[in-house]
């Protein structure tokens, strides 16, 4: 089996300022690892996935994640973020072997002016 | 254009009457699964499939029903509905494209309400 944890439920943050979502995984196989965003009364939405290379990975809307093998690590940051970006962060992971996808409790990140 | 297309949208039953929710992918995808989110809990996994005839429990199974007669399909069955599963629910697939990329697409979701 594996698990998500997303270390904060709640992330207030004042614009332009830079920020990290924290995501932690446990897993017996080897996983992809994914960060969605779902804004107020919508669906989720691809941020970014790690798949294999490089352990850097760029995503949508100035956003980035680094995998970090031996901390089972896989942390979401921007360097300086918008009041758009307020909206629920969910980390998840998909199993190499059977593609079952399980997510984090989410993050909620509130940007004030 | 690839989709998981799922209705209703919304829904509002009584206790006790039988309801079911479609999901249905064009992406030729084997593994199909469902969530409920709520506030605080994130998305937990329900039910999923890892093809036609195989279904297994999520982490949380109770008092739903599933069936995978099709590829495409895979409706989430509410035999009984009781008023904490008012939920938001999701339904996803997944598979590989050529390039060997996986990612999950999912439905717009359903928000249930069992009064």
């Amino acid at each position: 089996a594996q698990s998500v944890t997303q270390l904060d439920s709640q992330v207030p943050v004042f614009e332009e300022a830079p920020v990290e979502l924290r995501c932690n995984y446990s897993s017996s196989v080897s996983v992809y690892l994914f960060w969605y965003v779902q804004y107020p009364n919508q669906g989720l939405q691809l941020l970014l996935k790690y798949l294999s290379g490089s352990t850097l990975v760029k995503g949508i809307n100035g956003f980035e994640a680094e995998f970090n093998k031996s901390q089972t690590s896989f942390h979401l940051r921007k360097p300086s973020v918008h009041i758009s970006d307020t909206a629920e962060y969910f980390c998840a992971v998909i199993r190499m072997n059977n593609n079952d996808m399980r997510f984090g409790a989410g993050t909620r990140l509130t940007v004030k002016p | 254009e690839a989709q998981v297309t799922q209705n209703p949208r919304y829904l509002i039953t009584v206790t006790g009457k039988k309801l079911t929710v479609t999901c249905s992918q064009n992406m030729n995808h084997e593994y199909m699964s469902w969530y409920r989110q709520d506030p605080g809990l994130g998305l937990r996994q329900i039910y999923y499939s890892m093809n036609v005839e195989v279904t297994d429990k999520g982490d949380v199974p109770e008092g739903y029903k599933v069936s995978r007669k099709e590829k495409r399909n895979f409706p989430l069955i509410l035999e009984s509905p009781s008023p904490n599963q008012t939920s938001l629910y999701f339904c996803a697939s997944s598979g590989w494209d050529s390039r060997m990329n996986t990612e999950a697409f999912f439905g717009q979701g359903t928000r249930l309400t069992v009064v």
